[in-house]
């Protein structure tokens, strides 16, 4: 079945880095976009960007241009997510997700990250 | 970009119908039928269930359906179940090919 397995919890410190993996199986990688979307606790979703996982081509959100990096390893049908300088203000849950054709339709979705910035 | 607008909490009875409505602009929930909506129960994943404006995927209850007008989005669920009791989520993509969330609202069943 089609499915996006993300990797482990992360716990970091401020002014540091943090990568997270989103390994995709039961479908065809290129030819579909993976977008990711974060949930700090108790806060609604946002939107951070999406990777053309056939030609590597990704958008931003606005809010994170220059911090967020996506890129994909079509040998392991895997994609990553970078995110830097990071703050308390980046704790929470990070989530990749599968865009069909069209607008954005996610699914299916990764199970989660909980990504935790801490001094 | 601000999020879209929804209410932050809708409540019915068992039975009844609700109505989340999801307000945007010209440039996103007006410009394109590319409006899905997500349903999230405490601690899970979201999930998937409407897309382009009015699309049920398989496997999701007919009692939810979309609509749109203008720059407005809207939810309906109809003969509310306790199940239903979640937050609500949705979505549209942009005229700069970002995507943008609304800021949620919390469905409770009375």
């Amino acid at each position: 079945q089609v499915q996006l397995v993300q990797s482990g919890a992360e716990v970091t410190k401020p002014g540091a880095s943090v990568k997270v993996s989103c390994k995709a199986s039961g479908y065809t990688f290129t030819s579909y976009t993976i977008h990711w979307v974060r949930q700090a606790p108790g806060q609604s979703l946002e939107w951070m960007g999406w990777i053309n996982a056939a030609t590597g081509n990704t958008k931003y959100s606005q809010r994170l241009q220059g911090r967020v990096a996506l890129t994909r390893d079509t040998s392991a049908t895997t994609v990553y997510m970078e995110l830097s300088s990071l703050t308390s203000e980046d704790t929470g849950i990070y989530y990749c997700a599968r865009q069909a054709a069209g607008g954005p339709r996610f699914d299916p979705w990764g199970q989660g990250t909980l990504v935790t910035v801490s001094s | 970009q601000s999020a879209l607008t929804q209410p932050a909490s809708v409540s019915g009875s068992p039975g009844q119908s609700i109505t989340i409505s999801c307000t945007g602009t010209n440039s996103d929930v007006g410009r394109y039928d590319y409006v899905s909506w997500y349903q999230q129960h405490p601690g899970k994943v979201p999930k998937l269930i409407i897309h382009d404006v009015t699309n049920r995927p398989s496997g999701v209850s007919n009692r939810f359906s979309g609509s749109k007008s203008a720059n407005t989005a809207s939810l309906t669920i109809s003969g509310l179940q306790a199940e239903d009791e979640a937050d609500y989520y949705c979505c549209s993509h942009t005229t700069t090919s970002s995507v943008i969330f609304g800021g949620g609202t919390k469905v409770t069943v009375l």
